[in-house]
């Protein structure tokens, strides 16, 4: 049973544009959310992150979303560009005893932007 | 530069034969997490450490998987016997405990064929 969710394997978008990713989770223990990108040959590297008391948070092109009633977050990337091409993993954690708990990684979403 | 480190980056075995991925993490991160990668099941937790001491290895198969850190700048991932099936790029990954984000090793490649 996925605990993360991202229900599009591929998206394609146009340089200059939104990127939109999403995710989607289970576990109402989940106090922190992460974004990964990755490319081929490569480990994930850390993009983006929010705690669960905020409801978004910014990064230069980079804006997660978060809405715990709908247990729901979202990654914006804006604008587009070629070199955002990679597959992009949502991750989710849940602290006990002020202590980092798992990382439970959804399955990615390929994210393709064309010149 | 501090980085976590994977040897090796790429394994072919024979079937049914021990192989033994390596991992350093980064210096004094205190958690280490195992990961599988495949194509269907996308990034697994396999195993998770913190201060050398496994907290969860519910999503290893306990049969043929083994993990251990026999030190704080070394940990291991054991396959014996290997099988085409566990063929998948296998990731470790260190953090400090307290900060939530995992650093991620450039990943050991398998295959077994």
């Amino acid at each position: 049973d996925q605990q993360v969710k991202q229900n599009s394997p591929s998206l394609s978008v146009q340089e200059g544009r939104i990127s939109i990713l999403n995710c989607d989770y289970t576990n109402s223990m989940f106090d922190y959310f992460l974004w990964y990108k990755k490319y081929p040959a490569e480990g994930p590297t850390f993009l983006i992150s929010i705690s669960s008391i905020k409801d978004k948070n910014e990064d230069g092109r980079f804006t997660v979303f978060l809405n715990k009633s709908a247990k729901h977050l979202s990654l914006h990337i804006v604008p587009s560009q070629p070199g955002d091409s990679a597959v992009y993993f949502c991750a989710a954690s849940a602290h006990y005893g002020g202590s980092q708990g798992n990382l439970i990684f959804g399955k990615g979403t390929k994210l393709s932007v064309k010149p | 530069d501090a980085r976590v480190t994977q040897t090796p980056r790429h394994k072919v075995t024979e079937m049914g034969q021990e192989v033994t991925m390596r991992c350093q993490p980064i210096l004094g991160h205190n958690t280490v997490f195992w990961y599988r990668q495949t194509m269907m099941q996308g990034l697994e937790l396999l195993a998770y450490f913190r201060n050398r001491a496994p907290l969860d290895d519910s999503g290893m198969p306990k049969d043929r998987f083994s993990a251990e850190m026999p030190d704080a700048t070394l940990a291991t991932l054991k396959i014996q016997p290997s099988e085409p099936r566990d063929s998948a790029v296998y990731f470790c990954a260190s953090g400090s405990g307290v900060s939530t984000e995992a650093f991620f090793g450039q990943g050991t490649r398998l295959t077994v064929v």
